[in-house]
């Protein structure tokens, strides 16, 4: 079993829709909660990390962590076609200095 | 900054050539990782190094990966010899420091063996 499970999509929704990405983690261990987006033929970036459980908002991105039941989620209000992008989870183990990958959402959103 | 900067951006090679990809870091980071993305699996880590010491290789394949950071400016990944499995992404990302969970990643390099 890998020790982060994503939500594998693909996703389309219409242009305005909240979407959420979700995943789930095994790992006690890992320490910091991260979301990237990586557009077609480039490389991920970070978009948005959170440290404790909770919500933490950034414009029309929310990032929820909850520890006790390992899962993690990116909402997106108001969904825009510039949205449309993969969204990779990635949880940091401070101690092994490495970041784990989910294996990504595909998302699609139409005008 | 320019960023992460890889090279080349695409590379065809023929099964059993070698094969060497690039990666100059940004300027002032400590950590580098090589990852490896296909449809498959994913993004997986290959390799990481913090100043220039390789920390975790555990991700690398098997011996025909090789990666090395002779200096804080510079990285390669070598694969010899290449197979068509061996087609994907590979990315190169760098980190300011070991504490500090933020990776920026370069462009990357779409490997294709035929």
């Amino acid at each position: 079993q890998k020790e982060v499970e994503q939500d594998p999509g693909p996703l389309s929704v219409p242009e305005g829709a909240i979407v959420s990405l979700n995943c789930t983690y095994s790992n006690s261990a890992f320490q910091y909660f991260m979301w990237y987006r990586q557009y077609s033929r480039k490389g991920p970036e970070l978009l948005m990390y959170t440290y404790s459980s909770g919500n933490k908002e950034d414009g029309r991105f929310t990032a929820q962590v909850d520890k006790s039941s390992k899962y993690i989620s990116l909402f997106i209000r108001d969904s825009q076609p510039s949205d449309s992008a993969t969204y990779l989870c990635a949880l940091w183990n401070t101690n092994a200095g490495k970041s784990t990958f989910g294996d990504g959402t595909t998302l699609t959103v139409k005008p | 900054d320019a960023g992460v900067i890889q090279s080349p951006r695409h590379e065809v090679t023929e099964m059993g050539q070698e094969v060497t990809l690039r990666c100059k870091p940004i300027s002032g980071h400590n950590s580098l990782f090589w990852y490896r993305q296909t449809m498959m699996r994913g993004l997986e880590l290959l390799i990481y190094f913090n100043n220039n010491v390789p920390i975790d290789d555990s991700g690398m394949p098997e011996d025909r990966f090789s990666a090395k950071m002779p200096n804080a400016s510079f990285s390669t990944l070598k694969i010899q010899p290449s197979e068509p499995r061996d087609s994907a992404v590979y990315f190169c990302a760098s980190r300011r420091d070991r504490e500090v969970a933020e990776a920026f990643f370069g462009q990357g390099t779409r490997l294709t063996v035929v």
